[in-house]
């Protein structure tokens, strides 16, 4: 139990249906996070977001979308993707860097998403 | 720009083995250090870290010691169990930044 849950576990989708991920932070952090983790490549950050606001985006498709209606709750909603979009999902979260150092990064368990 | 690198993998190993992983990075500035470790089928779970220079992480037997006069922070373990077998991912951040640095990862095996 790491302190971010996310939701569903496993999603299976087809390429023409609107899904989304739910992560949500019991750690009273104020950054969250979306990585992208695909078979033998490196994780890659997809967004930031620092007390709700979107701080970064690293060139993501439009076909994924976030959402962060509070600093505890985090989304990111699906449509039309692609069978190369299939991967792990983490959703992750810290401490907003201006309230220490060290900024250590929790991760969730990850969603497993499948695009048929 | 700011990036660390990872000995590539697999590394495979007997149980009781000695382990290395290596690790290097390159930042301006003063980051803090930490290995993440992912066991099969989970998420990334912190394994340890460090905030200055020499100052040594440790937990469940693997140690690393930030190293700024070569850069790197090494993982070791003297005697590994099978159930260490996961992937290991090295990283860094800075608080000047709202994002952590992650290298590629070492995928490691142990053989009992």
């Amino acid at each position: 139990e790491t302190g971010v849950t996310q939701t569903p576990r496993h999603l299976v989708m087809g390429m023409t249906n609107k899904k989304s991920l739910k992560c949500e932070q019991h750690l009273g952090h104020n950054a969250m996070y979306w990585y992208k983790q695909s078979a033998k490549k490196p994780l890659e950050l997809m967004f930031v977001y620092n007390f709700k606001e979107q701080t970064e985006n690293n060139s993501v498709p439009s076909r994924f979308s976030p959402e962060c209606p509070n600093s505890s709750h985090l989304f990111l909603h699906l449509h039309t993707l692609q069978p190369e979009d299939s991967a792990l999902y983490l959703c992750a979260s810290s401490q907003d860097p201006g309230q220490g150092a060290g900024n250590t990064i929790y991760f969730g368990e990850g969603s497993w998403l499948t695009v048929v | 720009g700011d990036s660390v690198t990872q000995m590539e993998g697999p590394v495979t190993l007997s149980e009781e083995a000695f382990l290395t992983i290596n690790c290097t990075y390159t930042a301006t500035g003063y980051p803090s250090l930490f290995w993440y470790v992912q066991y099969p089928g989970e998420g990334l779970q912190l394994l340890l870290k460090a905030t200055k220079a020499d100052d040594k992480g440790s937990n469940k037997g693997f140690e690393a010691t930030y190293r700024k006069e070569t850069t790197s922070f090494h993982l070791e373990k003297g005697s590994v169990q099978v159930s260490d077998s996961a992937v290991y991912f090295c990283a860094l951040s800075k608080s000047s930044a709202s994002k952590i640095i992650f290298g590629s990862g070492t995928r490691l095996s142990i053989r009992p």
